[in-house]
């Protein structure tokens, strides 16, 4: 089975800390995805990445940056955390078809 | 890009009968769609996708119909359980070689199995 693993299931922040959200996969997999969830509004793609050291922005990259420095962590950073990236963040990972595995997902709240 | 939009946003169905939920893209490039169901506490789970050279695709109870022609594409629950409670998205893509790109969502429908 594919295991996506996310470091938190609840963060709290203060506005203007640097937060740091990890993802594992086990799976080898080439591709790992970053996301948003927020009530009305889907799952919104933050960056992806294809291979190591690789990062590419997806619909909504303000305000995130992205590592990826081993084939199966992918972390998403938000350098000065506002009280608008308050929201569900949902990492994913695919081979090279597009079936994504996601995580359990991260709550973060920064006050 | 692409714009996924979904309907309704709320289904209520009695226990054993059919749903049905719409999706409706933008981009004719498009041409993977997966469908993707969220129980409270977790991630997305892929249940059923379908690729632009097929009209429908069957897995049990559940079936997933495209009409490129007109953007548009369904899931369809028959025998409606308990257990189907949950979100349900849909998304559309590009499907090159390295499967790198992102999937664009839908806003998600909240189904309630009603016993």
């Amino acid at each position: 089975d594919v295991k996506v693993t996310q470091s938190s299931r609840y963060l709290v922040k203060r506005t203007g800390e640097k937060v740091f959200l990890e993802c594992v996969q086990d799976m080898d997999h080439e591709n790992m995805f970053w996301y948003r969830q927020d009530p009305g509004l889907g799952l919104r793609l933050i960056y992806f990445s294809y291979d190591v050291k690789m990062k590419e922005k997806g619909d909504i990259p303000e305000g995130y940056s992205v590592s990826r420095e081993k084939k199966e962590r992918f972390s998403l950073i938000l350098e000065s955390a506002s009280t608008n990236q308050t929201s569900m963040y949902l990492c994913a990972s695919s081979l090279l078809t597009y079936e994504q595995y996601f995580g359990p997902g991260t709550r973060l709240t920064v006050t | 890009g692409e714009n996924v939009e979904q309907h309704p946003s709320t289904l209520s169905v009695q226990e054993g009968d059919s749903a049905v939920i719409k999706c409706t893209y933008s981009d004719s490039a498009s041409n993977y769609f997966p469908w993707y169901k969220q129980e409270l506490g977790k991630g997305p789970q892929l249940i059923i996708d379908i690729r632009s050279n097929v009209g429908e695709k069957k897995d049990q109870r559940i079936a997933v119909t495209l009409n490129k022609t007109a953007k548009h594409f369904s899931l369809h629950i028959t025998e409606t359980q308990p257990e189907d409670s949950a979100v349900y998205f849909c998304a559309a893509s590009i499907e090159s070689g390295g499967g790198a790109d992102g999937l664009t969502f839908g806003k998600g429908t909240h189904l309630i199995i009603q016993p």
